[in-house]
């Protein structure tokens, strides 16, 4: 148990939509990073968030935006969705500046665009 | 080429056998994470190591930072071992959170 939930679990969505992802974390975790994860890949790095700002960011194109919340949830949006982006999304948390703080993953959501 | 590559790609494995999955990388880094992957998709953090050797229970993670090279290991394999398990590293500067990944190894340990 890594007290990092996401939701949904699963989610389908046809091309062109918008999708909103949720990822709750534990108190304390003010750091949180999203990770794209395609079928037979490792996974990607998105963007990481910290104090409610974005702290990071990997290769991905401008609709996918996010959110961190004082609350340490958060949320990745992917606007105008394309079928490449039918992945698993991870998040992961963890307490920056401790040197032997590992991230905490949650279990992830399976988006599907049709 | 991938600045962190794993091998093999897959392993089969019986029960009882000592596993060794192999990790490379090409860039400078802070630390290196051994992760696993359950069917599902959910992650487990299994080792953070920045340099030496770290042992938990029957898993023992080893890193040569000179020669950027990693080593996890399984001793007494188990079936319940059966996962990916995938190595990460932070690059030396960069963030934390902001790894970059292997493709994993799938291990399946047979009965």
């Amino acid at each position: 148990e890594t007290g990092v939930t996401q939701s949904p679990t699963h989610l389908i969505k046809t091309r062109g939509q918008q999708v909103t992802l949720r990822c709750s974390s534990q108190s304390g975790h003010n750091t949180v990073s999203w990770y794209q994860q395609a079928l037979g890949q490792g996974p990607q790095f998105i963007f990481q968030y910290y104090r409610e700002e974005e702290n990071g960011r990997g290769n991905f194109p401008p609709r996918f935006s996010g959110l961190q919340f004082p609350n340490y949830s958060s949320e990745l949006n992917v606007n105008a969705l394309e079928l490449d982006d039918s992945a698993l999304y991870l998040c992961a948390t963890l307490t920056r500046g401790r040197s032997t703080d590992t991230q905490y993953f949650g279990p992830g959501t399976r988006l599907t665009v049709l | 080429k991938n600045e962190v590559e794993q091998s093999p790609q897959n392993l089969t494995a019986q029960e009882g056998e000592f596993i060794t999955i192999n990790c490379s990388y090409s860039v400078g880094i802070s630390a290196l994470h051994w992760l696993q992957q359950h069917p599902g998709g959910g992650i487990v953090s299994l080792f953070m190591l920045s340099s030496g050797k770290k042992k938990h229970g029957r898993l023992i993670a080893t890193i040569n930072i000179q020669e950027k090279h990693s080593s996890l290991h399984i001793t007494a394999s188990h079936p319940r071992d059966s996962a990916v398990y995938i190595c990460a590293v932070c690059r030396y500067g960069g963030s934390q959170g902001n790894l970059i990944f292997g493709k994993g190894t799938k291990l399946s340990v047979k009965p």
